[in-house]
């Protein structure tokens, strides 16, 4: 079955601990993203690779990180979570222009 | 820049009611556009899209037409039910094949 996971689906942490949230694609995608999303704000593309070795900030890369070194797999990396970065976060992939795909979701509570 | 403008909600139907929610957008060329669709708790999917002018999308009785002229995509259905109770979001790739930009989403809720 296509599909993109992530984990953990929850996560509950405190401020200035280190956390990643892993993403991986069986779909052979170029193209993956992290969003996050947050009420009245709708999603915001936090980074974004269109290839492996290939990484670039999206609308709001600030206190996150990623890397691209496999193509499948497309980590989020929080080095020092700070509460506002209490959100929901997506996981996506897709090839070039064609439809994309979303994971469920990882629902996280700095503290 | 490219971006898209959906009308705010919550929008309230009773069930079997018409529906309506609006989506305009800004983009150079020719982008392809798409309606996600966001149920309580779980992720987004996709569902429906059209990737040139006047194709029209259609899924689970929801239909948009890509209006080049308007720079539209409005999501309509017919009769709503309980379970069509999301939020729904419009969006767009450039033609460049970039970010998938999207509207703030509207929240609707069908009451029976």
């Amino acid at each position: 079955e296509a599909q993109v996971t992530q984990n953990p689906r929850y996560l509950i942490t405190v401020t200035g601990k280190k956390l990643t949230v892993t993403c991986s694609q069986n779909m052979n995608h170029e193209y993956m993203s992290w969003y996050r999303q947050d009420p009245g704000l709708g999603l915001r593309q936090i980074y974004y690779s269109m290839n492996v070795e290939v990484t670039d900030k999206g609308d709001v890369p600030e206190g996150y990180k990623v890397s691209r070194k496999e193509k499948r797999n497309f980590p989020l990396i929080l080095e020092s979570p700070s509460p506002n970065q209490t959100s929901l976060y997506f996981c996506a992939s897709r090839r070039g222009s064609e439809t994309q795909y979303f994971g469920p979701g990882t629902r996280l509570l700095v503290l | 820049g490219n971006s898209v403008t959906q009308m705010e909600g919550p929008v309230t139907l009773s069930e079997e009611a018409f529906l309506t929610i609006n989506c305009t957008y800004t983009a150079t060329g020719y982008p392809s556009l798409f309606w996600y669709v966001q149920y309580p708790g779980e992720g987004l999917q996709l569902l429906l899209k059209a990737t040139k002018a006047d194709d029209k999308g259609s899924n689970k009785g929801f239909e948009a037409t890509y209006r080049k002229e308007t720079t539209s995509f409005h999501l309509e259905k017919g009769s709503v039910q309980v379970s069509d109770s999301a939020v729904y979001f419009c969006a767009l790739i450039g033609q460049a094949g970039t970010a998938l930009i999207f509207g703030k989403g509207t929240t609707l809720s069908v009451s029976s």
